[in-house]
C-alpha cells in the first residue's frame, strides 16, 4: 500500500525549531522528487520546498528560503523538513507529497501534521 | 511570479448538473497544470495533471482542458461526494509550484 506518513508537528513560541518528518512506503522513495505543502487554518493551499530524489537538487519558496531546510534519508524512506525562526504565520498543516513522473503534479499525499507558532 | 487566479470563489450546483470551473494563469504556464480536489480535514486529492489527463481512478465525469493561460475543469452530473473545494496548481521554473485560490463547489 503506498503511504505517506508525517509526524513531529505541534506547538512552538515565534523564533523556535520545529522538525517534521515524513515516512513513505509502497513507492521507490529514492527514485521520487519530494515537496512539502502546507495550509494555515481555513487558507488554501501553499507550496513550501521541494527535493529531487538524490537529495542534491532544493527548492524553497520565498516565504520561507534561509529559515526552512529540505532534506532526506533514502536509507530510512523518510523526508524531512527543518524549520527554523518560526513565525505566527507559518502556523498550518504541513503535508508531505510525492511529485508525478514527470514532474509537475503531486500525486500522492500524507495526512498532514500540524505547527503552531504561539507565544 | 505566476498567479493563478481561480472562478467563481464559490460556485451553488445541484446533484445531477454539471459543473464549470475556470483557472486562468497570469502567464502561459504550457499545460503544466493539474487540478486537485480537497475535502474538509483531508488532504487534496489529485484529479487532473498535464491539464488534461486523469489521474489513477478518478471517474471519467472529471475533465480538464486548456493550455497557456486558460483552463477549465468540468464535472459532468455531479454525485453527492464531488461537492468539495477544488484547486488549480502550475508549474513553472520560478515559483517552482504555485496553487490558485480554490473554488468551493457547494450544494444549492
Amino acid at each position: 500500500e503506498v503511504q505517506l506518513v508525517e509526524s513531529g508537528g505541534g506547538s512552538v513560541p515565534p523564533g523556535g525549531s520545529l522538525r517534521v518528518s515524513c515516512v513513505v512506503s509502497g513507492f521507490s522513495f529514492s527514485t521520487s522528487g519530494m515537496s512539502w505543502v502546507r495550509q494555515a487554518p481555513g487558507k488554501g493551499l501553499e507550496w513550501v520546498s521541494s527535493i529531487n530524489g538524490h537529495g542534491d537538487d532544493t527548492y524553497y519558496a520565498d516565504s520561507v528560503k534561509g529559515r526552512f531546510s529540505i532534506s532526506r534519508d533514502n536509507s530510512k524512506n523518510t523526508l524531512y523538513l527543518q524549520m527554523n525562526s518560526l513565525r505566527v504565520e507559518d502556523t498550518a498543516v504541513y503535508y508531505c507529497a510525492k511529485a508525478t513522473v514527470p514532474v509537475g503534479a503531486f500525486d500522492i499525499w500524507g495526512q498532514g501534521t500540524m505547527v503552531t507558532v504561539s507565544s | 511570479e505566476i498567479v493563478l487566479t481561480q472562478s467563481p470563489a464559490t460556485l451553488s450546483s445541484s446533484p445531477g448538473e454539471r459543473a464549470t470551473l475556470s483557472c486562468r494563469a497570469s502567464q502561459s504556464v504550457s499545460s503544466n497544470l493539474a487540478w486537485y480536489q480537497q475535502k474538509p480535514g483531508q488532504a487534496p486529492r489529485l484529479l487532473i495533471y498535464d491539464a488534461t489527463t486523469r489521474a489513477t481512478g478518478i471517474p471519467a465525469r472529471f475533465s480538464g482542458i486548456g493550455s497557456g493561460t486558460d483552463f477549465t475543469l468540468t464535472i459532468t452530473s455531479l454525485e453527492p461526494e464531488d461537492f468539495a473545494v477544488y484547486y488549480c496548481q502550475q508549474r513553472s521554473k520560478w515559483p517552482l509550484y504555485g496553487f490558485g485560490q480554490g473554488t468551493k463547489l457547494e450544494i444549492k
